[in-house]
Order: C-alpha cells, then structure tokens, then sequence
C-alpha cells in the first residue's frame, strides 16, 4: 500500500494552523499512524488510529480521515514543532510510510 | 515505557552480513511484536520487518531473501542479520516496539535511538 504525503515540504510561522496530508493508495480503515521526526532523533509517536492520540502529546496535534485521505493538524505551531512529519499504514504487511513533510521556519 | 538500545557492526564491507541486536530493558520482550527499520541518509524510512517474542516472523518482501530476524527471550533480545550488503543499504538502523489494541498493531510507539551502518570497502 502507497501513502502519498503533501506537501513534501511547508514553510510556517509560530502559531500558524499547519495540515498535512497522507493519501493511500487503497483503503485502509483506520489503521493509520503519524510520527514527528527531528534531525539525528528516532521517531516519536504521536497518534494511532487515524485520531487517537498517544499520551503526553499535545492537544494542539489531531488527526483525522475522510476515505483514505488523512489530515495531521497542528492548530498553532509551536517552535518545538518544526521536524519532518511521517504517516504510516498498519492495515496490512509490510508496514508502509509516506515520504514525509518538512515542516520549515518561515 | 521500555527503552531500547541497538548496538551492532557501524561499518560492514560489500557482499558481507549485517548484524545488529536491540536490547530491551524497563519490561520484558515477551508477548510483543518488535520491528526493524531503516533510514538511508536524507530519506524517509523504510520496514525491515517484526518479529514476535513467540518466534513469529513477517518481512518486507524488497528484503525478504536477505533479512532474518530472531529473539532471545533470556537475554531480552532481538537481532537482525541483513545478508550480501551493499552501498544501498547504508541508513540508520532503528529498532521499535509495536503498540497492539485487542490483536492489531496500531504503531509503533518505543523506539531506539538508530544506529548508522555503512556500507564501505
């Protein structure tokens, strides 16, 4: 299963409202999860499900879907979350990510 | 909240094998699923495969020929062996833990700190 990211990359200001997108290439419920990366770190987990969201993370982050098109939102961007951003499909094997989204200081 | 720890071979030659081992510590490996993934440099990550402290194993099929993953449930770890290396398979190399509800992975929520392999003569 494919998962298109967009955009590739974005440039925000802090406090910006930032939406990211990931598209499968088939369906796959709601078996999907995001991760933030930052440079030389491992990934963090941020929500599973399409929505849920892992504790200790921000409520500023949700999630959401709409057929196989999924929405990670960061309502106001705070400085520690410029990273890149992944999403991943647990539907079926192998394990599938997007290509990511940059999340850049404007 | 388990940590992980991987260690293993930083530097491998062309056409040679691939070791790395995750040691898990803060809870036991027994009764869940623990994933290999990998980083190429300035890339997005790519699944290696899982296995499951019973012994259960699942692959990437672009590695399938090449990948063995095993645990040792004494010694609370897991291994991967990636066999005939090349220049392509330089990244980092990260071990992580699933998070399951009821029977199904939901993601993948503990996760090691990566470590770089190359691939050089």
């Amino acid at each position: 299963i494919q998962l298109t990211q967009s955009p590739s990359s974005l440039s925000a200001s802090v406090g910006d409202r930032v939406t990211i997108t990931c598209r499968a290439s088939q369906a796959i419920s709601n078996s999907l999860a995001w991760y933030q990366q930052k440079p030389g770190k491992a990934p963090r987990f941020l929500i599973y499900g399409a929505s849920t969201l892992q504790p200790g993370v921000p409520s500023r982050f949700s999630g959401s879907r709409s057929g196989t098109d999924f929405t990670l939102t960061i309502s106001s961007l705070q400085p520690e979350d410029f990273a890149t951003y992944y999403c991943q499909q647990l539907n079926s094997y192998p394990l599938t990510f997007g290509g990511g989204t940059e999340v850049e200081i404007k | 909240q388990v940590q992980l720890q991987a260690s293993g071979s930083g530097l491998v030659k062309p056409s040679e094998t691939l070791s790395l081992t995750c040691s898990v510590s803060g809870g036991s490996i027994s009764s869940y699923y623990w994933s290999w993934i990998r980083q190429p440099p300035g890339k997005g990550l790519e699944w290696i495969g899982y296995i499951y402290s019973g012994g259960t194993s699942n692959y990437n099929p672009s590695l399938k020929s090449r990948v063995t993953l095993s645990v040792d449930m004494s010694k609370n770890q897991f291994s991967l062996k990636l066999t005939s290396m090349t220049a392509a398979d330089t990244a980092v190399y990260y071990c992580a833990k699933h998070l399951t509800v009821g029977y199904n992975s939901v993601g993948l929520d503990s996760w090691g700190q990566g470590t770089l392999v190359t691939v050089s003569s």
